[in-house]
C-alpha cells in the first residue's frame, strides 16, 4: 500500500523558514517523480513544487521559486520542501504526491499525502 | 499560464441523477485530470489522460473531452459523490487546477 506521510508543518514568523519532510513507503522511491501542492484555507489547490526521480532537476512556479527548494534522499525514501523568505501567503496545508507516468504530459499525482499544515503569522 | 475555468460552480444533484462537470481550458491541452476531495481529506486521483478510471474507482465516473473542453460526468449520483472536484493541465508549465465545483446532494 502506497503511502506519504508529511511532518515539519506548524506555526512561523514571515521571513523565517520552515522544512517539510514527506516519508514514502509501499513503492520504488527512486522510480518516481515527487511534488508538493498546497492549498491555503478554503481555497483550491496550487502547485508548488516537483522533482525528477534521480533528484537531478526540479521545478518551481514563479510564486515560490528562489524561496522553496524541493530535495529527495532515495536513501531513506524522503522527500523535502524547504521554505525559506515565509510570507503570509504561504500559509496553507501542504501536500506531498507521488507523480506516475509521462509521454506527452508530464507525470501527474497519483497518490497524495494526508498533508501538513504551515500557517505563517506573527 | 493556462487557466482551468470550471463549471458550475456549486450544484446539487438526487440520487440516481446523471451529472457532469465542466472543464474549459484557455488553451489547448493534452489531457484533463480529475480528482475529487471530501471535506477535511486529501485530494483523490478520479480520471487521468482525460477519460481513464484510477484504480479502485467507480465506474458510474467518466471523462471525456479535447483540446479546451473537457468533462466529468457520474453517471448516476450516489450520497458519497458529494465533494469538490478539481481538473488538473499538466500540458504547459506551471501546471494548473481550476478552481474546483462543489457537488452537493438534494
Amino acid at each position: 500500500e502506497v503511502q506519504l506521510v508529511e511532518t515539519g508543518g506548524g506555526l512561523v514568523q514571515p521571513g523565517r523558514s520552515l522544512k517539510l519532510s514527506c516519508v514514502a513507503s509501499g513503492f520504488t522511491f527512486n522510480n518516481y517523480w515527487m511534488s508538493w501542492t498546497r492549498q491555503a484555507p478554503g481555497k483550491g489547490l496550487e502547485w508548488v513544487a516537483s522533482i525528477t526521480n534521480s533528484g537531478g532537476s526540479t521545478y518551481y512556479p514563479d510564486s515560490v521559486k528562489g524561496r522553496f527548494t524541493i530535495s529527495r534522499d532515495n536513501a531513506q525514501n524522503t522527500l523535502y520542501l524547504q521554505m525559506n523568505s515565509l510570507r503570509s501567503e504561504d500559509t496553507a496545508t501542504y501536500y506531498c504526491t507521488r507523480d506516475v507516468g509521462g509521454g506527452y504530459d508530464p507525470p501527474f499525482f497519483d497518490y497524495w499525502g494526508q498533508g501538513v499544515m504551515v500557517t505563517v503569522s506573527s | 499560464e493556462i487557466v482551468l475555468t470550471q463549471s458550475p460552480t456549486t450544484m446539487a444533484a438526487s440520487p440516481g441523477e446523471k451529472v457532469t462537470l465542466t472543464c474549459l481550458a484557455s488553451s489547448s491541452v493534452n489531457y484533463m485530470y480529475w480528482y475529487q476531495q471530501k471535506s477535511s481529506a486529501s485530494p483523490k486521483l478520479l480520471i487521468y489522460y482525460t477519460s481513464s478510471l484510477a484504480s479502485g474507482v467507480p465506474d458510474r465516473f467518466s471523462g471525456s473531452g479535447s483540446g479546451t473542453s473537457y468533462s466529468l460526468t457520474i453517471s448516476s449520483m450516489e450520497a458519497e459523490d458529494a465533494a469538490i472536484y478539481y481538473c488538473l493541465q499538466l500540458t504547459s508549465t506551471p501546471p494548473t487546477f481550476g478552481a474546483g465545483t462543489k457537488l452537493e446532494l438534494k
